[in-house]
């Protein structure tokens, strides 16, 4: 399972686009990039996932440049409902059942 | 809106005493997973089973730790002796096995605390 390696915490304000980077330098062929989010007290969601270029949802939108070694989950216009832990997660998701979580990045949403 | 259920929602024991958390999956779901959240050690999966089978409990403390799925609606984590260490927010997921990119449904966890 590819290592990803993202900000331990991020400020922003209401209203702001927020892109948070996640590195995956050791990515393989078959892995997928999968973002959740976690509101506190509650467990995590899942929020967007990608193979390659660009998806996008009603939640966020997810960047991959071509050589997949990174990508960046863009959540625009951000409100204090934002506030949450942001993980970013790499893993053959077809052929595998497991998720492994990483550290993730707090993002706080101030007025 | 199909959710995943979770029982207790909190739990205070002493030390020593058997603690058990049960889980209901969504209808349908063919993998349960259970996690650990601490702040020190993050998110930690301590065993998984997909069609009630357990495939992978490699993260979970053999000796006091116990995961089993009696029926498809049911799945139930048991530590037996507790410990103030055991202390931490356990969640359950389901899901359907590789399908839908494997996407996991978090139930709102146990908050235990041995004391």
């Amino acid at each position: 399972l590819a290592k990803t390696t993202q900000p331990i915490s991020m400020d922003s304000y209401e209203g702001q686009e927020v892109n948070i980077t996640c590195s995956h330098n050791n990515i393989a062929t078959n892995d997928y990039i999968t973002w959740y989010q976690q509101f506190p007290s509650q467990g995590p969601r899942f929020i967007i996932q990608g193979y390659k270029t660009k998806v996008t949802n009603e939640v966020a939108s997810l960047f991959i440049p071509a050589d997949r070694k990174s990508s960046t989950l863009s959540l625009p216009r951000v409100s204090l409902s934002d506030t949450a832990v942001y993980y970013c997660l790499v893993g053959d998701v077809y052929n595998t059942d497991k998720l492994i979580f990483g550290t993730g990045t707090r993002l706080q949403v101030f007025p | 809106d199909a959710r995943v259920t979770q029982t207790p929602r909190h739990k205070v024991t002493e030390m020593g005493q058997e603690v058990t958390m049960r889980c209901q999956p969504i209808l349908g779901h063919n993998t349960v997973f259970w996690y650990r959240q601490t702040m020190m050690q993050g998110l930690e999966l301590l065993a998984y089973f997909r069609n009630r089978a357990p495939l992978d409990d490699s993260g979970m403390p053999k000796d006091r730790f116990s995961a089993e799925m009696p029926d498809a609606t049911l799945a139930t984590l048991k530590i037996q002796p507790s410990e103030p260490r055991d202390s931490a927010v356990y969640f359950c997921a389901s899901g359907l096995s590789r399908h839908q990119g494997n996407e996991q449904y978090f139930g709102p966890g146990t908050r235990l605390t041995v004391t």
